[in-house]
């Protein structure tokens, strides 16, 4: 089945605590990205990946790293968790940047820094 | 003001109704104009999408793009309980790195 996955599902850690949710695909894309979802705020960008060992900053970038070194796996890094990054976060991907009109999402991952 | 406004409801119909869904936008790069679907507790899903201006029919969902007036829709025809979800519009162009801005979501619930 053509998916995307991440995990954990759900985390609550503490201030400063390094943590890292992966995500995977297995429908060989090119394209990935993360994003924080907020009330009211919607969908937001945080980094993305057009190809191995090519990422970018989105729009809210700070407090999170990224790595590709595999095509099918994109892990989102929070170095020094803080409260205010208590949000729910999907990775997607898309076979190409230039298709990234249709995305694919995972389940998400609630995270809750205290 | 945000690149795209869309109303976060909740709008409440009984089975049957014909819905319509809004969003509003800045930016006139953007070519791309899709509707996401999400359930609770699960990511977005690819609804549909539309190039440019103009209407797209997928069975009872039909999305119109106004692009004159910055305007886009999305209409659902004898809306069904298991329609009740969060729809989000999102667009994107098709230079300028293809980013894709997302609306806030709509949070429809269909009365059985």
């Amino acid at each position: 089945e053509a998916q995307v996955t991440q995990n954990p599902r759900y985390l609550i850690t503490v201030t400063g605590k390094k943590l890292t949710v992966t995500c995977s695909q297995n429908m060989n894309h090119e394209y990935m990205s993360w994003y924080r979802q907020d009330p009211g705020l919607g969908l937001r960008q945080i980094y993305y990946s057009m190809n191995v060992e090519v990422t970018d900053k989105g729009d809210v970038p700070e407090g999170y790293k990224v790595s590709r070194k595999e095509k099918r796996n994109f892990p989102l890094i929070l170095e020094s968790p803080s409260p205010n990054q208590t949000s729910l976060y999907f990775c997607a991907s898309s076979l190409a940047l230039a298709s990234s009109y249709e995305q694919y999402f995972g389940p998400g991952t609630r995270l809750t820094v205290t | 003001q945000k690149e795209v406004e869309q109303d976060p409801g909740p709008l409440s119909v009984p089975e049957g109704a014909i819905v319509s869904l809004n969003c509003t936008y800045s930016n006139s790069a953007f070519q791309y104009f899709m509707w996401y679907r999400q359930y609770s507790r699960k990511g977005p899903e690819l609804l549909m999408y539309t190039y440019s201006s103009g209407n797209k029919e997928d069975g009872r969902f039909t999305a119109q793009v106004d692009k004159s007036s910055k305007y886009i829709s999305l209409f659902i025809r004898d809306s069904q309980p298991s329609d009740s979800a969060t729809y989000l519009c999102a667009m994107s162009g098709d230079t300028g790195g293809f980013k894709t801005i997302f609306g806030a979501g709509t949070r429809l619930f269909v009365k059985a």
